[in-house]
């Protein structure tokens, strides 16, 4: 079974500052990749998504990330954060072959930027 | 268009009494998921229906947990008797469905908290 780890819990930091959250997965196949946010009082919405090709994908409100297959990491990025970036992100892995195309979700890391 | 929609949004019951959740997904996605996101953690997924047949139940705590979706659109989430451990956000997801993966819409959340 797929399984997914995200490093940080919670990430404080200042406006205009550079983010970037860790996500490792573990299956041995071919996978779908995503990173959701969920925005204070909201629900959870699809950032961006890795199927194939280039493994830096780019994704809402500049965020990207990048695959690497080597790692099993699919970490996420942005420069120059802005306070309305505060919220929760979710990695979370679609293992192809499984049954029923699941999604197993990250424990989230909570972000918060300080304006 | 409509996204997912739950009902209630908020339910406080004590322990062992019951309690019913209800999704309705977006029109035309077959496939509905039901997961359960403790304080904490991410979203784990309970069940998942296409149509009106169950593709994967295997974290559904069959004990006291039920849920069916008799005509293939909405869909009911019931716990009976309900645990203190219960206390978590019920969300419900829809998508498409089909042989490949297809994005997936989320819910708003139905928030129990079990006393």
């Amino acid at each position: 079974a797929q399984s997914v780890s995200q490093h940080n819990h919670h990430v404080i930091l200042s406006e205009a500052a550079s983010l970037e959250l860790g996500c490792n997965y573990s299956y041995g196949g071919t996978v779908n990749l995503f990173w959701y946010v969920q925005y204070p009082g909201q629900h959870l919405q699809l950032l961006l998504k890795y199927f194939s090709g280039d493994p830096l994908v780019k994704g809402i409100k500049g965020f990207e990330a990048e695959f690497i297959k080597s790692k099993f990491s699919f970490n996420l990025r942005k420069p120059s954060v802005q306070w309305s970036d505060t919220a929760e992100y979710f990695c979370a892995v679609n293992a192809l072959g499984a049954a029923g195309n699941k999604l197993t979700f990250g424990g989230g890391t909570r972000v918060l930027v300080k304006p | 268009e409509a996204g997912v929609a739950q009902s209630p949004r908020y339910k406080i019951i004590e322990k062992r009494q019951s309690v019913a959740f209800w999704c309705n997904p977006i029109s035309g996605h077959a496939t509905l998921y039901w997961y359960q996101q403790i304080l904490g953690q991410g979203p784990k997924l309970l069940i998942q229906f296409q149509n009106n047949g169950v593709v994967d139940d295997s974290q559904l705590p069959k004990d006291r947990f039920s849920a069916e979706r008799l005509k293939g659109v909405d869909s009911t989430l019931k716990i009976q008797p309900a645990k203190l451990e219960d206390s978590a956000v019920y969300l419900c997801a829809s998508s498409l469905g089909g042989v490949s993966y297809s994005e997936q819409y989320f819910g708003p959340g139905t928030r129990l908290t079990v006393t």
